[in-house]
């Protein structure tokens, strides 16, 4: 069983046009992320919800709007997409409160923007 | 603010031989540290983690990492490289209510037959 998983694996599409990418965790987890990482490999987080509420937002335009409609699933809805959006788009769950913990990382959305 | 430092971009190793891939942390708490591992095309896979306790800790696939609060650094080591070693590596803080994880900029590691 995927833990994190994340539909679609490869997304390429025209600018201007919207597009979602969804992710689901059968880890029970409350905690879900999304990460972007450029083409130089840094990741940097998009969006942190805590059972279904939104915690982090880091300054990501209004264009991207995550949806959590139950704590097992962070979908990522993209408007007007422009060719900067390019990248690999990673969807992530934690659980904070459990000893130990750690981030369990999805296989990733490569999104192309032309 | 908290950061991660990666220094070294790209590593490249002959098969056999020892590693030692650096992470220096700013952090105001505190942190919780991990290394991951990214294989080409692939999700990023959790070597090993910190939370408290002994400063050297093991992870996967023989890889280990020690803990220096002095030095604000937890480098991940290996003894001896397989060929399958090579690919990218993350060092990563995570927050004290785990908001968040920041992560470093990644070391790229070839390997060299």
């Amino acid at each position: 069983d995927t833990a994190v998983s994340q539909t679609p694996k490869y997304l390429v599409t025209q600018m201007g046009n919207d597009k979602s990418i969804k992710c689901e965790q059968n880890l029970g987890h409350d905690t879900m992320y999304w990460y972007k990482q450029d083409s130089k490999k840094f990741l940097k987080i998009m969006f942190s919800y805590n059972n279904k509420e939104l915690i982090i937002n880091e300054t990501v335009p209004n264009r991207f709007s995550p949806k959590s409609p139950d704590k097992a699933h962070l979908n990522l809805h993209i408007n007007s997409l422009e060719l900067g959006d390019s990248a690999v788009y990673f969807c992530a769950s934690s659980q904070p409160d459990r000893l130990n913990t750690e981030a369990f990382f999805g296989q990733g959305t490569r999104l192309t923007v032309v | 603010a908290q950061s991660v430092t990666q220094p070294d971009i790209h590593i490249t190793v002959s098969e056999g031989a020892s590693l030692e891939l650096r992470c220096n942390y700013s952090y105001g708490a505190t942190p919780y540290l991990f290394w991951y591992v990214q294989s080409p095309g692939q999700g990023l896979q959790l070597l090993l983690k910190y939370f408290s306790g002994d400063t050297l800790v093991q992870g996967i696939k023989g890889f280990e990492a020690e803990f220096k609060r002095s030095q604000s650094s937890f480098n991940l080591r290996k003894p001896s490289v397989h060929w399958s070693d090579a690919a990218e590596y993350f060092c990563a803080v995570g927050t004290y209510n785990f908001n968040k994880f920041y992560f470093g900029s990644g070391t790229k590691l070839n390997v060299k037959p």
